[in-house]
């Protein structure tokens, strides 16, 4: 499978508890996303990295949240003292931008982690 | 205001019909304009992109975008129950993150 990857699909957990989520991009692909979206609503912007370096983090990124991209592969989203609040879909996708054309529109969704926050 | 609005419907039409899908948006720097197709439960899947404005054609499915006055279009002919998803409209400049409107709920009804 050359898509984007995410792991887990599920997750229940208990208020307070931490969660822990990962993405595969695409291989290629040196830059990678992190959205929220939730019921009804499109996906919103969390934070960015371009090969391992965090380049961007949305006001949504409380500090209970925290991200990294060690060597510029894989990427995981933690979320510490989780909040009923934070339950949502956790998107990842991955783009290669290519200076500017056409090509910079392909941006590649995962299948998503679906967080419920009891 | 938010940057890019959407209809969020719901949708309901017959096989067979014409769907048009709009959204606009609000910021001027904006070049990159996307649609993606959610079904339920699922990620986002690339439906169509395009570069500025103009047309683009792919198979039943086209994308129009009026820079002069920042509107988005799908046109979705002979409508089939298997286009039944959310259909979210999608934008950004190059050096921004991708900004999307609510989706809009399609039914296609046989």
């Amino acid at each position: 499978d050359t898509g984007v990857s995410q792991d887990p699909r599920h997750k229940i957990t208990k208020r307070g508890q931490n969660v822990t989520f990962r993405c595969d991009p695409i291989s290629e692909h040196n830059r990678l996303y992190w959205y929220r979206q939730t019921l009804g609503q499109g996906p919103e912007f969390l934070t960015y990295f371009q090969n391992e370096a965090q380049l961007e983090k949305s006001r949504l990124l409380s500090d209970r949240f925290s991200a990294e991209r060690p060597k510029g592969s894989f990427s995981t989203l933690e979320i510490q003292r989780t909040e009923q609040g934070d339950s949502a879909m956790y998107l990842c996708a991955s783009s290669l931008p290519s200076g500017g054309l056409a090509g910079d529109a392909v941006w590649f969704f995962g299948p998503g982690t679906r967080l419920t926050v009891l | 205001q938010k940057e890019v609005e959407q209809d969020p419907g719901p949708l309901s039409v017959p096989e067979g019909a014409i769907v048009s899908l709009n959204c606009t948006y609000s910021n001027s720097a904006f070049q990159y304009f996307m649609w993606y197709r959610q079904y339920s439960r699922k990620g986002p899947e690339l439906l169509m992109y395009t570069y500025s404005s103009g047309n683009k054609e792919d198979g039943r499915f086209t994308a129009q975008v009026d820079k002069s006055s920042k509107y988005i279009s799908l046109f979705i002919r002979d409508s089939q129950p298997s286009d039944s998803a959310t259909y979210l409209c999608a934008t950004y400049s190059g050096n921004t993150p991708l900004v999307f409107g609510k989706g809009t709920r399609l039914s296609v009804i046989a």
